[in-house]
């Protein structure tokens, strides 16, 4: 079974600050996704990320797949009050087609 | 405007009686999906539709089932639910299915169990 493992589970910071949060497995994935979710809201998708070693910039965010594509890191610059959310990473779960597994998440705070 | 449109936002229901919940799209996605986020875990895939093709999770009990009567709408029955299925209900969609494919995700549907 795959399994997507994030890393922290709960972060608070101040505005300002910098962060990175982790998605790893001990399995290859041809791709992962990263969604935001808000309270009370679906997931929404930031990025997809396909090949091995890809960094992808979103305004204040960079994403980076690893090389063995096992892994991926989400890094916020600088977060603002409105980064507040739930960060999910994802990726084919195998089996059916478009079935997606997704970590548990990383629940970001960020304070003004 | 709204692409996936789920209703109601908030359900409570009884031990043991039937609720549905309801999936709407605007975008004529050929796959719509269903998944269960309980409380700080991660969204499970319970099925999804490719057209009129039913796809099970082999996980989902059998409590659970769904119904696609045409390609905008999508329905989730819950036959009997227990407490353990008070959980976030999220119906997504996207266009050909397949893992780079984005996947479009309603705003929810909150079940109570009572």
């Amino acid at each position: 079974t795959q399994l997507l493992e994030q890393s922290p589970q709960f972060l608070s910071i101040q505005e300002g600050e910098n962060l990175t949060v982790y998605c790893n497995s001990s399995s290859v994935f041809s791709s992962l996704q990263w969604y935001r979710q808000e309270p009370g809201e679906g997931p929404v998708l930031l990025v997809t990320v396909v090949t091995g070693g890809e960094v992808k910039k979103l305004k204040r965010l960079t994403f980076q797949f690893g090389d063995a594509r096992k892994d991926s890191s989400l890094h916020i610059t600088a977060a603002q009050p409105g980064d507040t959310g739930l960060y999910l990473c994802a990726g084919e779960g195998g089996g059916s087609q478009g079935n997606l597994i997704f970590g548990k998440g990383t629940k970001l705070s960020v304070k003004p | 405007d709204a692409m996936v449109i789920q209703n109601p936002r908030y359900q409570v229901t009884q031990f043991g009686k039937p609720v549905t919940l309801s999936c709407s799209q605007t975008l004529n996605h050929n796959v719509m999906y269903w998944y269960q986020q309980k409380s700080s875990q991660a969204p499970k895939l319970l099925f999804h539709y490719y057209d009129k093709d039913f796809n099970n999770e082999a996980d989902t009990p059998d409590n659970f089932q769904s119904r696609r009567p045409n390609t905008s709408f999508c329905f989730l029955d819950i036959r009997s639910p227990g407490l353990g299925d008070a959980a976030m209900y999220l119906c997504a969609t996207s266009r050909v299915g397949g893992t780079t494919d984005t996947q479009y995700f309603g705003p929810g549907t909150r079940l109570t169990v009572l």
